[in-house]
């Protein structure tokens, strides 16, 4: 089945610094990967929408300035955390949809926990 | 305002048990998904249903689009069943439901 990488699984940086979370798609080409953010205990947030070549759709609340998502080809994502503060801990996870239509399935990465001290 | 509801929230259950968790959803959609996530945080993908029932292996889905309703059957349960198990549908995103999550006790 379709396979969906995160880099790095947990990362714990120090409040300021910028964080990059990569996401995969590792056997399809993924038109579109969505990113999400889970507190404990709740549901997942989807924090923004992103198809490959043009910029990133932010979910209303979500500050694209902090939360840089850059999606270089078909079959990478990436998240930028810029100047972490202990608020951005959270788990994020992607998911990337092959096919263009609203019933494609979506394949969740792994997801990655960030820990900002 | 959440436009997908599970029940229960929470569930413990003995080991062996027959459980049953259920979705409702307040919007017409053409697919379902249920989703299972453990307690390290990795999400899979269960079932996308359409109509009808989905069975695989001791997990049975079953949705019916004029109710609004679904619901995800586990047979003979098993403590590594434990997890949070989310549905949610899709538009151009996924929608989710708050999830249940399912102790099984050995």
């Amino acid at each position: 089945g379709a396979v969906v990488s995160q880099h790095p699984s947990w990362v714990i940086c120090k409040s300021g610094t910028s964080v990059k979370i990569e996401c995969r798609s590792l056997d399809f080409q993924a038109t579109t990967m969505f990113w999400y953010r889970q507190f404990p205990k709740q549901s997942l947030m989807l924090m923004a929408t992103s198809n490959e070549g043009s910029k990133a759709t932010y979910e209303q609340g979500v500050e694209k300035d902090k939360f840089l998502i850059n999606h270089a080809s078909l079959t990478l994502s990436t998240l930028t955390v810029t100047s972490a503060h202990p608020e951005d801990s959270s788990f994020y996870i992607c998911s990337a949809k092959r096919g263009g239509t609203s019933t494609d399935t979506q394949y969740f990465g792994p997801g990655t926990r960030l820990t900002v001290l | 305002k959440n436009e997908v509801e599970q029940s229960p929230q929470n569930l413990t259950a003995q080991e062996g048990e027959f459980i049953t968790i259920n979705c409702s959803y307040s919007v017409g959609i053409s697919a379902l998904h249920w989703l299972q996530q453990h307690p390290g945080g990795g999400i899979v993908s269960l079932f996308m249903l359409s109509s009808g029932k989905k069975k695989h292996g001791r997990l049975i889905a079953t949705i019916n689009i004029q109710e609004k309703h679904s619901s995800l059957h586990i047979t003979a349960s098993h403590p590594r069943d434990s997890a949070v198990y989310i549905c949610a549908y899709t538009g151009n995103q996924f929608y989710f439901g708050t999830g249940t999550s399912l102790t099984v006790i050995p």
